[in-house]
């Protein structure tokens, strides 16, 4: 069964700072990765999708990078905010399209 | 962008008593949708996958007489926890996946979540 893990599980930082959080999975076939961010008490917002074939993907202030081979993503985060304080989990998905979710990683960004 | 609603959003019940939660695409079909729960400070785990047309399948562990799935539609899936009891007392969030240009490619949507709470 796949297992997807994230380091680190908490994380602070002050503004400004450039910063990773790395998932890691078991399974190396994998269909596509995602990340997401969750606010405490909602739902999820997609942040970057990666599929199987791609190395990476950007969006503004996120890269995503994917080494499906080694079974690792990082996402990287660059000139962090206060606002980009949520937790944030990446997630692999099989050719049935179930996820499985990451443990992780809790941000503050500290003003 | 592809949307994913759910309803409730929020449901307070007594112990005992059944929910149902439902979960629709809104701009999209979609053949199949997934059912997770996210306890505190947990991360979201499969619970199971509802198809249309036929039986749910359900993850290990997961009891398929408590949590009744019902995918009613191309666009609906409902999710019903019978004789619930506190520690059902989760937050539970559908997805549901579109079929890309690409032939097999597929994004998955997922849903606000709903907040349960069994007294």
């Amino acid at each position: 069964k796949q297992e997807v893990t994230q380091i680190p599980a908490a994380l602070s930082v002050p503004e400004g700072e450039n910063l990773v959080l790395n998932c890691s999975f078991t399974d190396s076939a994998i269909y596509n990765l995602q990340w997401f961010r969750q606010d405490p008490g909602k739902g999820l917002t997609s942040l970057l999708l990666i599929q199987s074939s791609q190395r990476e993907q950007t969006s503004g202030r996120l890269n995503a990078s994917l080494d499906k081979s080694s079974g690792r993503s990082t996402l990287y985060i660059a000139a962090s905010q206060p606002g980009d304080s949520a937790t944030y989990l990446c997630a692999v998905t099989n050719t049935g399209n179930q996820f499985y979710f990451g443990t992780g990683t809790s941000l503050t960004v500290i003003p | 962008g592809a949307v994913v609603s759910q309803h409730p959003s929020r449901v307070i019940c007594k112990s005992g008593t059944s929910v149902k939660i439902e979960c629709r695409s809104l701009d999209f079909q979609a053949t199949t949708m997934f059912w997770y729960r996210q306890f505190p400070k947990q991360s979201l785990m499969l619970m199971a996958t509802s198809n249309e047309g036929s039986k749910a399948t359900y993850e290990q562990g997961v009891e398929k007489d408590k949590f009744l799935i019902n995918h009613a539609s191309l666009t609906l899936s409902t999710l019903t926890v019978t004789s619930a009891h506190p520690e059902d007392s989760s937050f539970y969030i559908c997805s549901a996946p579109r079929t890309g240009k690409l032939s097999s490619y597929n994004e998955q949507f997922f849903g606000p979540g709903t907040r349960l709470t069994v007294l």
